[in-house]
């Protein structure tokens, strides 16, 4: 199975409105990862928390993990026409990064 | 500065042929990782190449194998190719180690016929 699950699987919502996505995992990890995914091509990186941080923000963009309850979540402000893709989270086993199922983000103009 | 480049682009197999992929790093990245991304499937990680040695390896069959050259390039080599391999295959490079995002290539779509 799966060490990191994303929910919602899908979101819908409107330009300008905040988006936030979940992710749960199984084990330790090193950090947490948010990759974006446009229309099946390569992944972009977003943003990288680690295990001994909280919170982290990065533009439009704020990560929170909370390692005791093994959560990450991503909250999109403002969200554009632009941000539709699908968003992964990855956790860092040390020897390898594993992806979440991903949300898929359609934001409407 | 040149990203992860992926070749070729899309490959047409026929079940039972060798397929071979190739990825160059980003410069100054040592570590190469190969991930397939099947329908419905999501991720899933296949090989870690670092300095030319393999770190780890996912759950999938030994026809799946590849290596990393010394300009730290990477081979992906699936052989005695199958119909549920048809995917996109997706490598990606960072600085040594797995505490770094990675920077991904635009992928490999395989399809087995």
């Amino acid at each position: 199975s799966q060490q990191g699950e994303e929910d919602p699987q899908a979101l819908s919502i409107q330009e300008g409105e905040n988006a936030t996505m979940n992710c749960s995992y199984k084990t330790s990890i090193n950090n947490l990862q948010w990759y974006r995914q446009n229309s099946g091509r390569g992944l972009v990186h977003l943003i990288l928390i680690r295990s001994n941080e909280r919170e982290k923000h990065s533009g439009r963009l704020r990560v929170t993990l909370d390692t005791s309850k093994k959560s990450s979540s991503l909250l999109i402000t403002a969200s554009r026409a632009a941000d539709t893709a699908s968003y992964f989270c990855a956790t860092d086993l040390t020897d390898k990064l594993i992806f979440g199922t991903g949300t898929r983000l359609q934001v409407f103009p | 500065e040149a990203g992860v480049t992926q070749s070729p682009t899309h490959l047409i197999k026929t079940r039972g042929q060798q397929a071979t992929l190739r990825c160059s790093p980003i410069s100054g990245h040592t570590s190469v990782y190969w991930y397939q991304q099947a329908l419905g499937l999501g991720l899933q990680f296949l090989l870690w190449y670092d300095e030319g040695e393999e770190r780890n390896r996912g759950n999938f069959p030994p026809r799946f194998s590849g290596r990393q050259f010394p300009n730290y390039s990477s081979e992906l080599n699936v052989n005695a190719l199958e119909l549920e391999d048809s995917a996109l295959y997706l490598c990606a490079s960072s600085v040594s180690g797995t505490g770094y995002g990675y920077t991904f290539g635009s992928g490999t779509r395989l399809t087995v016929v």
